[in-house]
């Protein structure tokens, strides 16, 4: 069965400074990796998505995730954080084929931001 | 634009009354998805519909029932809400790719009370 870690419930960091939210995954065959945002009686919102091709991808509002096939991760990366960008992030992964194409998503992580 | 809508954003229901959520999306997406969540814990997958083929998570309870009518809609219907069917139940849509599945698009969710 196809699983995914986000190892941190809560990640703090200072305004300006980068963050880091940690996904590893386990999938037969190759994988399909999603970060969606959810902030407060919201639905998960789209950031990013690596399908096929760079192993680095960019998503919306600055952030950025690598792919690392050995790994088996797909960290969530952004050089300046924003107060803005407090809110829970969930990793999710489904396979292209081998597995189940329905996604697994890991249990996100609170990411907060200080002024 | 295009979106998925959830009406109504906020239910109350009496313990043991009947409620239907409803889902609409404009994405002419194939697959749609009903979600449930606690707490600002992981989405728990209720069930999903692949075009028209319903697929019934194996631990959602039979108090749970969906329906799709056609492409663009889809029905939470909750037999009997107890106490523990509190939660934002979250509706999703995505299209599939060669074997796998696309970006899910969420609508912004209802709120369920059960007094």
């Amino acid at each position: 069965a196809q699983s995914v870690a986000q190892p941190e419930d809560q990640v703090n960091v200072a305004e300006g400074n980068p963050l880091t939210v940690k996904c590893t995954y386990s999938v037969s065959g190759n994988p399909y990796l999603f970060w969606y945002v959810q902030y407060p009686n919201r639905g998960l919102q789209f950031l990013l998505k690596y399908i096929t091709g760079d192993n680095l991808v960019k998503g919306s509002y600055g952030f950025e995730a690598e792919f690392n096939k050995s790994q088996t991760s797909f960290h969530l990366k952004k050089p300046s954080a924003l107060v803005s960008d407090s809110a829970l992030y969930f990793c999710a992964v489904s396979a292209a084929s081998g597995g189940s194409y329905i996604p697994t998503f890991g249990r996100g992580t609170s990411l907060i931001v200080h002024p | 634009d295009a979106m998925v809508i959830q009406n109504p954003r906020y239910q109350v229901t009496q313990f043991g009354k009947p409620v239907t959520l409803s889902c609409s999306q404009t994405l002419n997406h194939n697959v749609m998805y009903w979600y449930q969540q606690k707490s600002s814990q992981a989405p728990k997958l209720l069930f999903h519909y692949y075009d028209k083929d319903f697929n019934n998570e194996a631990d959602t309870p039979d108090n749970f029932q969906s329906r799709r009518p056609n492409t663009s809609f889809c029905f939470l219907d909750i037999r009997s809400p107890g106490l523990g069917d509190a939660a934002m139940y979250l509706c999703a849509t995505s299209r599939n790719l060669a074997g796998g599945i696309d970006t899910q698009y969420f609508g912004p969710g209802t709120r369920l009370t059960v007094l």
